[in-house]
């Protein structure tokens, strides 16, 4: 168990739809990272936010946004669901907000597994 | 354009072997470079970091180099198990860059 936790597990939703994973980092990290993994694709780096601020970004659509709240849980906004946003969305957490060594592992939640039929 | 290259064929060996993977990138200048391993609906979970000074690491069974002339490092698993089937990604932060970017790993099957 990394003490990542994702919600819900599984999400099932139609195209057009609008859905928000949610995400609590490991008690202590600062730094939360969205990823997502299409069927036998590699992990896609979306987002990541450092203590409530916006720190890099990847290839996120404009459809999709997120954000870090006080609590440092943050949400993943997914809008206008098209049938290729089928995948697993992984968040992870680490210690730092990049670039360090000592403090950059990612620690990985279970994933989110959205299918939009 | 920055790319980061691993074996998109599954590797096949035999218990007991050594199991050697690779990463290759091209167009970063890593300050550092990880492997994580992923099972199939899992996220991936961290094995070793190896910076770019050092030659090689070990932990356990496993062992990495990271050769930045040749940009490439080598991931080891030494007497084999079937129960280190999983895919093996590496990672890597440009020294210029805030995150970290992933390989697209590769598959290994160890047959008992």
């Amino acid at each position: 168990d990394s003490g990542v936790t994702q919600t819900p597990k599984h999400l099932i939703t139609a195209t057009g739809q609008r859905v928000t994973l949610r995400c609590s980092p490991r008690s202590g990290d600062l730094s939360v990272y969205w990823y997502q993994q299409s069927l036998d694709q590699g992990l896609q780096f979306l987002i990541q936010y450092y203590n409530g601020e916006e720190r890099a970004k990847g290839n996120i659509l404009e459809r999709f946004s997120a954000q870090q709240f006080p609590d440092l849980h943050s949400e993943l906004n997914l809008s206008s669901l098209e049938l290729g946003d089928s995948a697993l969305y992984f968040c992870a957490s680490s210690v730092g907000l990049g670039g360090s060594e000592l403090t950059d592992t990612q620690y990985f939640g279970p994933g989110t597994r959205l299918t939009v039929l | 354009s920055q790319k980061i290259e691993q074996n998109s064929e599954a590797l096949n060996i035999q218990e007991g072997k050594t199991a050697t993977l690779t990463c290759n990138y091209t167009n970063y200048s890593p300050a550092y470079l990880q492997w994580y391993r992923q099972d199939p609906g899992r996220g991936p979970v961290f094995l070793l970091l190896i910076r770019e000074n050092e030659k090689e690491k070990r932990k356990e069974r496993l062992k990495v180099t990271f050769d930045t002339t040749l940009k490439q490092s080598l991931f080891h698993i030494t007497a084999s198990q079937p129960a280190d089937s999983a895919t093996y990604l590496c990672a890597l932060v440009d020294v210029g860059r805030r995150a970290l970017t992933f390989g697209s790993g590769t598959r290994l099957q160890v047959q008992p």
